[in-house]
């Protein structure tokens, strides 16, 4: 069973960079796109961009300015890298696997990670 | 961007009775040469993740029971519970993956009448 777990810290002062983990059990990193995935209290979701195993990458344009992600599939890691934060960006961090392809719903979540930017 | 609308934004229905919400899209869906519609619904209980439940709109995921069944084409879709039970309490969001950036419902929380 492939299992998803984020990990980075919880409290990112504002101007400043976010940073996050996935880290992939239970199955090998490659071939799929993994994916980035947040939800702000008591709102809906906005899909962040996505990463595959070979490194290529697409990412919503509404934070494109923004933000890098990466993949290392020696420790079956992939991470997202978000700059000069505000309370804006204050949300739930999920991280999830687009199953089989580029064009793909989401199979498997992480359980989630609250991020709170604030000073 | 694709617009994602669902509705209604929250629906309270009987346990045993059916609960049926829609999600519009603000274009097509459809992709032509394997005619599949690219449109997934997930349900989301307090303090977990999103869950797949349907998949190329009305492609159940394993493990998911057979109550729960999705059905349209195009711009115009249905996520149906055949007979509510007390665990269906949740929201539920519908998503497209057509396109980038890929993007949900507003989401409708059911609750229990």
């Amino acid at each position: 069973q492939v299992q998803l777990q984020e990990s980075g810290p919880g409290l990112v002062k504002p101007s400043e960079t976010l940073s996050l983990t996935c880290t992939v059990s239970g199955g090998s990193i490659s071939p799929y796109y993994w994916n980035w995935i947040r939800q702000p209290a008591g709102k809906g979701l906005e899909w962040i961009g996505h990463i595959y195993t070979s490194g290529s990458t697409d990412y919503n344009p509404s934070l494109r300015s923004r933000l890098t992600m990466s993949v290392d599939t020696s420790k079956n890691q992939f991470s997202l890298s978000l700059t000069s934060v505000t309370a804006a960006d204050t949300a739930v961090y999920y991280c999830a696997r687009a199953s089989s392809g580029y064009h793909y719903y989401f199979d498997y979540w992480g359980q989630g990670t609250l991020v709170t930017v604030s000073s | 961007d694709i617009v994602m609308t669902q509705s209604p934004d929250s629906l309270a229905v009987s346990l045993g009775e059916r609960a049926t919400i829609n999600c519009k899209s603000s274009q097509s869906v459809l992709y032509s040469s394997n005619n599949k519609n690219y449109l997934s619904w997930y349900q989301q209980k307090p303090g977990q993740p999103p869950k797949l439940l349907i998949y190329w709109a009305s492609t159940r995921e394993s493990g998911v029971p057979d109550r729960f069944s999705g059905s349209g084409s195009g711009t115009d879709f249905t996520l149906t519970i055949s007979s509510l039970q007390a665990e269906d309490v949740a929201v539920y969001y519908c998503q497209q993956y057509y396109s980038s950036p890929y993007t949900f419902g507003q989401g409708t929380t059911l609750e229990i009448k």
